[in-house]
């Protein structure tokens, strides 16, 4: 059973466009949700998180929105670039110190120029 | 600080070989995990450490062992390769300890194996 379920799949945005990409969890244990940006060739590196005590965090283009109550949280890429283009992952963790993520199957956006 | 390292960059293999994949971290972090990822399925846990000597399974464990013996490194093995296990391999590392701020939480990704099993 997939813990973190993101869409779309691909998505295609003009340069200086809004890219959004969205995800959605069921489990309320989830208090920790991280975005992670994954360039063709390397591993994925950390772009962004929140927690659910707020429901908006922004980081100069990037915005993550949270709706606790419908359990989803999105990625915004404002004044999309061409160098945004990369593959996107949403992923969730527990309080456990674990730290074990759940993470989304990824949505490849490229931004035309 | 060279961060997180994986050896090797590539490797292709025979249906029955077996092999090591080596991760290696500089951060003196506790915990480490080994994720495999193919199109279409995001990053899939197969064996996690919570610390040196420790081992755990993720949601993927079949046909892979792993080992924590120091605490920079977690080996991930494949006794018996099979075509299925052809994948892009991803080691991360993290913190761990009592929480702080958000940044504990944060996993620290090696370059990736790419292998292939023929």
């Amino acid at each position: 059973q997939q813990q973190v379920k993101q869409s779309p799949q691909s998505l295609i945005v003009q340069k200086g466009g809004i890219s959004i990409i969205n995800c959605a969890y069921e489990n309320t244990a989830f208090d920790y949700f991280p975005w992670y940006q994954q360039f063709p060739g390397k591993g994925p590196a950390l772009l962004i998180a929140i927690r659910p005590d707020v429901s908006e965090k922004k980081e100069g283009r990037f915005t993550i929105s949270f709706n606790k109550s419908a359990k989803q949280f999105s990625l915004h890429i404002m004044d999309s670039q061409p160098g945004d283009s990369a593959t996107y992952f949403c992923a969730a963790s527990t309080g456990s110190t674990l730290g074990r993520l759940y993470f989304g199957r990824g949505t490849q956006l490229t931004v035309w120029p | 600080n060279a961060g997180v390292t994986q050896t090797p960059k590539f490797r292709v293999l025979k249906t029955g070989q077996s092999m090591t994949l080596l991760c290696a971290q500089d951060m003196n972090h506790e915990y480490m995990y080994w994720y495999r990822q193919d199109p279409g399925m995001g990053l899939r846990l197969i064996h996690y450490s919570v610390g040196e000597g420790t081992t755990a399974k993720g949601e993927v464990p079949d046909g892979y062992n792993v080992s924590r013996l120091k605490k920079q490194n977690f080996l991930l093995g494949l006794e018996s390769a099979a075509p299925s296990q052809t994948s892009v391999y991803f080691c991360a590392s993290r913190g761990g300890g009592l929480a702080g701020g958000s940044s504990y939480n944060e996993q620290f990704f090696g370059p990736g194996t790419r292998l292939t099993v023929l």
